[in-house]
């Protein structure tokens, strides 16, 4: 059975940083792109950042490109997303979210970690 | 950016009766559109994948149709399980985006 585990969120002030994990287990994670989603009751669901199965390709949504780091240790089969220069809008509930294929990172999303919640709020 | 626009943005209707939700697009996305279940508290779970392929062990019930803009999720007969916010997803254009919900109530 797939499992995401996300953890590492909290309470910040803006300017500040997190780091958010996904453990993975159940699949071949090496295999697969994963992805971090956001959502929020503003502004809904949000794939802010995805990155290839081998870690050499990846994506940032423009809200968040030059602020986040998406990396993966695939010996660990675990996710991260570093978090910097947090504002108030990135306010949310952070999803990691295994996508079906290796390389291709424009997917849907068809396992979805519980989530974590990070409040940027001074 | 590709817009989805969900409707109806609620739906009640009683266990039984067939629900019919709705997801345009604001360009052609092709058959790359994908519906996820939120049940109050839960996380998003995939439904349908590239507009009519359910995942795995979804029901019957739930059906998926459409190519180009407009898109639908059918779910044939209501169960009160069926209860969530329904979101539709494009993945053919960067950024995907996510449709706003609507929200199947159950009477």
């Amino acid at each position: 059975e797939v499992q995401l585990l996300d953890s590492g969120g909290g309470f910040v002030q803006p300017g500040g940083s997190l780091r958010l994990s996904c453990a993975a287990s159940g699949f071949l994670f090496t295999n697969y792109a994963m992805n971090w989603v956001r959502q929020t009751p503003g502004k809904g669901l949000e794939c802010i950042s995805s990155i290839s199965s081998n870690g050499v390709t990846t994506y940032y949504a423009d809200s968040v490109k030059g602020r986040f780091t998406i990396s993966r240790d695939n010996s660990k089969n675990t996710l991260s997303l570093e978090m910097n220069s947090l504002r108030a809008e990135d306010t949310a509930v952070y999803y990691c979210a295994k996508g079906p294929f290796s390389d291709h990172l424009l997917s849907y999303f068809d396992h979805w970690g519980q989530g974590t919640l990070v409040t940027v709020s001074s | 950016e590709v817009v989805l626009t969900q409707s109806p943005a609620t739906l009640s209707l009683f266990p039984g009766e067939r629900a019919t939700l709705s997801c345009r697009a604001s360009q052609s996305v092709t058959i790359s559109v994908s519906w996820y279940q939120q049940k109050p508290g839960q996380v998003p779970s995939l439904l349908i994948y590239d507009a009519s392929n359910r995942a795995t062990g979804i029901p019957a019930r739930f059906s998926g149709s459409g190519s180009g803009t407009d898109f639908t999720l059918t779910i044939s007969s209501l169960e009160p399980d069926d209860s969530a916010v329904y979101y539709c997803q494009q993945h053919i254009n960067r950024p995907v985006t996510f449709g706003g919900g609507t929200k199947v109530e159950i009477k």
